[in-house]
């Protein structure tokens, strides 16, 4: 079964504090995203990755960056947390294909107090 | 660019019964795919059933099936035989030529005992 892992279930952070989430998956995806989830608001995609090194912006990338130096790692990095960063953040992974299924991570519940 | 509607923010149904979730999508696309993801409590996301555009038949998994109206950009889920673990949040989820999801805003269903 292919399994993608999030560092943290839960997190409780300040505000200006550098956060870092981490996803990795063990099924060899070229591809690899970040979504936040928020009630009422779905998924929205922050960023997403197609190969080591290599990274385009989602929706809504603002606050956020990323890293992925390895294949099966994935980094969401908040440069300064804020209070409104306080959401689920969800990895997932795939391989390429279009009818292929997303595979999701647990989520992180991220808090900015 | 690509929207997905779920227009039903919560829904109850009793156990053994059949419901039905609806979504509705917006796209000039002709090939895509379409998919209903499921989040139950615990938070992990996984797949319940997808759907190529240029199939007629609807996809069928078990207690779960589609109804597909491509003119009409609609995309409903059936649950048959309701069961007390099918209680989750149902995510609509569109993509065309790339591998990015577009997702709806969700509906959680209950299912009462």
């Amino acid at each position: 079964d292919v399994k993608v892992t999030q560092s943290s279930r839960y997190l409780v952070k300040r505000t200006g504090e550098k956060v870092f989430l981490e996803c990795v998956q063990d099924m060899d995806h070229e591809n690899m995203f970040w979504y936040r989830q928020d009630p009422g608001l779905g998924l929205r995609l922050i960023y997403f990755s197609y190969d080591v090194k290599m990274k385009e912006k989602g929706d809504i990338p603002e606050g956020y960056s990323v890293s992925r130096e390895k294949k099966e790692r994935f980094s969401l990095i908040l440069e300064s947390a804020s209070t409104n960063q306080t959401s689920m953040y969800l990895c997932a992974s795939i391989t390429s294909g279009i009818r292929n299924e997303q595979f999701f991570g647990p989520g992180t519940r991220l808090t900015v107090l | 660019a690509q929207t997905v509607t779920q227009s039903q923010p919560e829904m109850s149904v009793q156990e053994a019964e059949t419901v039905t979730l609806s979504c509705t999508y917006d796209t000039s696309e002709n090939n895509y795919y379409l998919f209903w993801y499921k989040q139950p409590p615990s938070r992990q996301m996984i797949l319940v059933i997808r759907q190529e555009a240029y199939k007629q038949q609807n996809a069928t998994e078990n207690r779960f099936s589609v109804n597909f109206q491509k003119a009409a950009k609609s995309f409903s889920l059936k649950i048959s035989d309701s069961q007390l673990g099918d209680t989750a949040m149902y995510f609509c989820a569109f993509t065309s030529a790339s591998f990015k999801l577009t997702f709806g805003k969700g509906t959680l269903l209950t299912v009462n005992p």
